[in-house]
């Protein structure tokens, strides 16, 4: 079955700057690939997606991420971090197991933005 | 539209008692999920449905029993409630399996 890393629970960074949220994936087959941001005391939402086509993938609120199959990562990014970002973001891929495709997720990286 | 309806938001149990934590979706979506949030844990899948009279264990199922009467509804039961189980539930949809899922906002439950 496949799986997700997410490296790093906690990133912090100043409003302006870049952010870099990583997440490697375990896939002998391409997988699906999705980024999720949780907004506190609600539930998920998805930012983007990766489904075969374009490797690089543009979301909502700026945020793109770059399928990298040699590096079987899939990093979440956005040129200039905005107080409204902080949250917890989380990185799910497709798994099949039991004879189903499922999604399985990472323990997720919550993002603090400082002014 | 109102997506993936979870009941109830919130619940307190005691040690032993059971409940059930009911999910409804009304984009006529085939898969169905429950997941369990813990801090530094994610989501967990605790079970999963591909389509109505079909459910397969996912990642933590011990404890848990579900049920899909129809397309719209997916139930998650605890028989016998206990701390560990004490978590925020959510509930997700999605097209097949595998594709993109769509939350409710979740119940937390407090097993005390």
């Amino acid at each position: 079955a496949q799986s997700v890393t997410q490296l790093g629970s906690h990133v912090s960074v100043s409003e302006g700057a870049l952010v870099l949220l990583r997440c490697n994936y375990s896939s002998s087959v391409p997988p699906y690939l999705f980024w999720y941001v949780q907004y506190p005391n609600q539930g998920l939402q998805l930012l983007l997606k990766y489904t075969s086509a374009a490797t690089l993938v543009k979301g909502i609120n700026g945020f793109e991420a770059e399928f990298k199959k040699s590096e079987t990562s899939f990093h979440l990014t956005k040129p200039s971090a905005h107080m409204s970002d902080a949250a917890e973001y989380f990185c799910a891929v497709t798994s099949f197991s039991g004879g189903y495709n499922k999604l399985i997720f990472g323990a997720g990286t919550r993002l603090a933005v400082h002014p | 539209n109102a997506g993936v309806t979870q009941t109830p938001k919130f619940q307190v149990l005691k040690t032993g008692q059971s409940m059930t934590l009911q999910c409804a979706q009304d984009m006529n979506h085939n898969s169905m999920y429950w997941y369990r949030q813990d801090p530094g844990m994610g989501l967990r899948l605790i079970y999963y449905s591909a389509s109505e009279g079909t459910t397969d264990k996912g990642e933590v199922p011990n404890g848990y029993n579900v049920s899909r009467l129809n397309k719209r509804e997916f139930s998650l039961r605890l028989e016998s409630a206990a701390p560990s189980q004490t978590s925020v539930y959510f509930c997700a949809s999605s097209e097949r399996g595998g594709t993109e899922a769509f939350f409710g906002q979740g119940t937390r439950l407090t097993v005390v």
